[in-house]
């Protein structure tokens, strides 16, 4: 019963070779979000989904783009990954905006841990 | 300043201790407050909300104090399975459902 799912879990891409990763929920939840995580470090948004607006973060190089087509999928292309975009990348999803009690709680996948080589 | 900060440990602790964290944020007008657990490569979890009357989950309890700026975690008899990162979440200056997460506190449970 995986709430948030994301493909693939590990991804391995040469530098500069464009990759895409890839997110689903079935919560049914309005936003989605995707972040990036280094090593000890705290994630760190890069963009997020509110319903079909897409809102980007001022620091968000425009190496990273995202699509989401429909609700319950969203994606995440790196158009020419260089070394320092290896990271763990991390989906969330959460329903500020629904029903009587919307949540701000945002719920991750299991990420997907990107190499570069 | 950071917006979220937090010792970043690593507390050592044995198991049954008592242990508390806590974290500093910037922004006085943060209203939505959490801790969220992250095991070694993993995503990180919904450990609890954090309420302005402070709320208690089993072993955990969580208090905010909205004078001071700062929330602790409380983890009262310690597990080994307890040993991971703990982050501090809150709200950023320009959403009230965007997070800023804090870059966490290792705790290590012995036996």
């Amino acid at each position: 019963d995986a709430m948030v799912i994301q493909n693939p879990r590990y991804q391995v891409t040469q530098f500069g070779k464009p990759v895409t990763l890839s997110c689903s929920q079935t919560l049914n939840h309005n936003v989605m979000y995707w972040y990036q995580q280094k090593s000890s470090q705290a994630p760190k948004l890069l963009f997020h989904y509110y319903d079909k607006d897409f809102n980007n973060e001022a620091d968000t190089p425009d190496n990273f783009q995202s699509r989401r087509p429909n609700t319950s999928f969203c994606f995440l292309d790196i158009r020419s990954p260089g070394l320092g975009d290896a990271a763990m990348y991390l989906c969330a999803t959460s329903s500020p905006g629904q029903g009587a009690r919307g949540s701000y709680e945002q719920y991750f996948g299991p990420g997907t841990r990107l190499t570069v080589t | 300043r950071k917006e979220v900060e937090q010792d970043p440990g690593p507390f050592n602790v044995p198991e049954g201790a008592t242990v508390a964290f806590n974290c500093t944020y910037s922004n006085s007008a943060s209203q939505s407050f959490f801790w969220y657990r992250q095991d070694c490569r993993k995503e990180p979890k919904l450990l609890m909300s954090v309420y302005s009357s402070g709320n208690e989950d089993g072993r955990f309890t969580a208090q905010l104090n909205r004078a001071s700026q700062y929330i602790s975690l409380l983890i009262r008899d310690s597990k080994l399975s307890d040993s991971a990162t703990y982050l501090c979440v809150v709200n950023m200056m320009d959403s009230s459902y965007k997070l800023i997460f804090g870059s966490g506190t290792r705790l290590l449970v012995r036996p």
